[in-house]
């Protein structure tokens, strides 16, 4: 079935640092596929998306590729702050549905 | 313009007694979908909705839990006889009907059973 599989947190890191958080994605289709951001206590909010093969989705610093060949859609930002201590969660289009990773806690430290 | 709203933002019940989730989508919005976060875990799809049709429900218990979302007021998911089990944190979120992946999330009921 759809299903979506990111890397384990939780992930620590200093202020600017580069920050990569790996998803791979079942190759069923060309899904559109996402990254969502969840700060403590609150919903996710859409982080960034692409909706076809070598898109690059980009938000707040933050970017994704959209890679047909290796199924991924791994997340990048070049200098984290703080203020970027979340979880992050990888999804794709899946019917009607978004299909979600299980989340990676990435806390940075300042 | 709002975004999704959902009440209460916590909710404590004792097993056996019932829980009551709303949801207001976003203004415009007529694709509503219910999502379960259990500690440490990741968002799993209960249902999918638009007004006074349930579309899919692949991932709803098949006993206990029920939606719905009126042709007038919010969408309701409603857990009936609760247990341990069910606490959780219950996201809505809402799409445009010209892009349902794109769906923008409510803040979550969190319910707690004792």
């Amino acid at each position: 079935g759809d299903s979506v599989t990111q890397m384990e947190g939780p992930v620590t890191l200093s202020e600017e640092a580069f920050l990569t958080i790996n998803c791979t994605y079942t190759a069923t289709g060309y899904p559109s596929l996402f990254w969502y951001v969840q700060y403590p206590g609150e919903g996710l909010q859409l982080l960034l998306k692409a909706t076809k093969a070598d898109d690059k989705g980009s938000n707040k610093g933050f970017e994704a590729t959209y890679r047909k060949e290796t199924t991924s859609f791994h997340l990048e930002k070049g200098s984290v702050q703080v203020s970027d201590s979340a979880v992050y969660f990888c999804a794709r289009a899946a019917g009607n549905k978004l299909t979600f990773g299980g989340g990676t806690r990435v806390l940075v430290k300042p | 313009n709002a975004g999704v709203m959902q009440n209460p933002r916590h909710l404590v019940r004792r097993r056996g007694q019932e829980a009551r989730l709303r949801c207001s989508p976003m203004k415009g919005h007529s694709h509503v979908y219910w999502y379960r976060q259990l500690p440490e875990e990741g968002l799993k799809f209960m249902v999918y909705l638009q007004k006074e049709n349930i579309i899919d429900e692949s991932g709803m218990p098949k006993e206990r839990f029920s939606a719905e979302f009126p042709k007038e007021g919010p969408s309701i998911l409603r857990i009936q006889q609760v247990v341990r089990g069910d606490s959780a944190a219950y996201f809505c979120a809402s799409s445009p009907s010209t892009d349902f992946y794109e769906q923008y999330f409510g803040p979550g009921t969190r319910l707690t059973v004792t």
